[in-house]
């Protein structure tokens, strides 16, 4: 079965600091991988998403994520921190279950960035 | 697009009352999700609904939960009777699936829910 990890649920860094926030995924099938930020009291949005083709995915706010096959992987960056960024972001994968697909999604991980 | 509609936003009720949550996908959409959110179980998946047919309900709690999708712009989520532990923030996410697509939910923003 399809699932993904995101280990701890708390990541704090600095304005101005890379931003890491790390993804490992299991799948028997090659999978379609996703992050989705939450911004407080609101829905989750899709930041970006990997399907097939370039490894490095790019999305909005200036995140991007590398697919890594051999690392099962597909971790989340941003060069530089703002204190716009603080939000919960979770990690998905996609999941076939009699013909159809849904998401697992990670516990997902709650970013601090502090001034 | 108006994106995914959800009322209400806020919903305070008392235990053992029915609660009914509703949600309007972004109009073209042929997949419809319920899911909850929680401090302490994350994100979890209740059903989900392809052409407005149930694939999916194993993430249903119990009986007490159900869902229906009449047509491809409407659904429900209801609650009877509604319990303590079932205050939580439920979300409607919607996409559109078709061959070869790819799972891009759009998510609406949600309906608090406490029961008291």
């Amino acid at each position: 079965a399809q699932s993904v990890t995101q280990l701890g649920s708390h990541v704090s860094v600095s304005e101005g600091a890379l931003v890491l926030l790390r993804c490992n995924y299991s799948s028997s099938v090659p999978p379609y991988l996703f992050w989705y930020v939450q911004y407080p009291n609101q829905g989750l949005q899709l930041l970006l998403k990997y399907t097939t083709g370039a490894t490095l995915v790019k999305g909005i706010n200036g995140f991007e994520a590398e697919f890594k096959k051999s690392e099962t992987s597909f971790h989340l960056t941003k060069p530089s921190a703002h204190m716009s960024d603080a939000a919960e972001y979770f990690c998905a994968v996609t999941a076939t279950q009699g013909g159809s697909e849904k998401l697992v999604f990670g516990k997902g991980m709650k970013l601090t960035v502090n001034p | 697009d108006a994106g995914v509609i959800q009322s209400p936003r806020h919903e305070v009720t008392e235990m053992g009352q029915e609660v009914t949550l509703r949600c309007k996908p972004i109009s073209g959409h042929n997949s419809l999700f319920w899911y909850r959110q929680t401090m302490m179980r994350g994100l979890e998946l209740l059903i989900y609904f392809n052409n407005n047919v149930p694939i999916d309900d194993s993430g249903m709690p119990e009986d007490r939960f159900s869902a229906k999708m009449p047509n491809a712009s409407f659904s429900t989520l209801k609650i009877q009777p509604s319990e303590p532990r079932d205050s939580a923030v439920y979300f409607c996410a919607s996409r559109y699936l078709d061959w070869g697509g790819t799972d891009t939910q759009y998510f609406g923003p949600g309906t608090r829910l406490t029961v008291l």
